[in-house]
């Protein structure tokens, strides 16, 4: 099936670290999405972005959190300044069309904060 | 408040018997339900998909019965083998493009 990539696939940081996580969603797709899971736990949406733009976020998107997708390049969720509740599994999807229901889910990027 | 309930948390089968998990959820609007299954340290994968128009969806051993009137929905089973066990979430969302709302899953183990 289609494939969304994500890089890294784990980061550690220091509390008040910058990080960005990266992905690269499926050529054809134009939603995308960064949704956020706690071990053993649900996903839970954190945004979505369509032509350029976000189109709604969840609480969990704090100030502290941006997205963008420079020129077609990679989807990217940054966390600036990190807090120890960020420490999670970080999963973009992507799905094709505005009719487009099917999210594909990437393999996710594990973040440790200290 | 949980807007996409799942029961039970987990769940226990046989090789070959059928496993039932149950889902309902609150936004009347919502008109699409994946379910996606969920290996450890792996990512979820969309397992199957209904929506309202529908009350009934199969794939192979798998099946979603769908009641909008009560708002509940459930995925069948069948013939369960050892490699189903997996974590499984029930989704929903009310237009293409939207954020999916969770279920809190289902565990599900097949003994052989």
């Amino acid at each position: 099936g289609p494939k969304v990539l994500q890089i890294p696939s784990h980061q550690i940081i220091d509390m008040g670290q910058m990080v960005t996580l990266n992905c690269d969603p499926v050529s054809n797709h134009l939603y995308f999405y960064w949704y956020k899971q706690i071990l053993g736990q649900q996903m839970e949406f954190l945004v979505n972005f369509y032509n350029g733009k976000v189109m709604e976020k969840s609480k969990l998107f704090k100030d502290q959190f941006s997205v963008e997708r420079p020129d077609g390049s990679y989807f990217t969720l940054k966390i600036q300044p990190t807090a120890l509740e960020d420490s999670a599994v970080y999963f973009c999807a992507s799905s094709p069309t505005g009719q487009g229901y099917e999210q594909y889910f990437g393999p996710g990027t594990r973040l440790t904060v200290l | 408040q949980q807007q996409v309930r799942q029961s039970p948390q987990s769940l226990t089968v046989w090789e070959g018997e059928t496993a039932i998990l149950n889902c309902s959820y609150e936004d009347s609007t919502f008109d699409y339900f994946p379910w996606y299954w969920q290996f450890p340290r792996e990512s979820p994968a969309l397992l199957i998909a209904i929506r309202p128009v529908s009350n009934k969806k199969e794939d192979g051993r798998f099946t979603i019965f769908f009641n909008k009137r009560e708002k509940k929905l459930s995925l069948h089973i069948t013939d369960s083998q050892p490699g189903d066990s997996a974590t499984y979430f029930c989704a929903a969302s009310d237009q293409g493009g939207r954020a999916l709302i969770f279920g809190t899953g289902t565990t599900v183990s097949v003994s052989p």
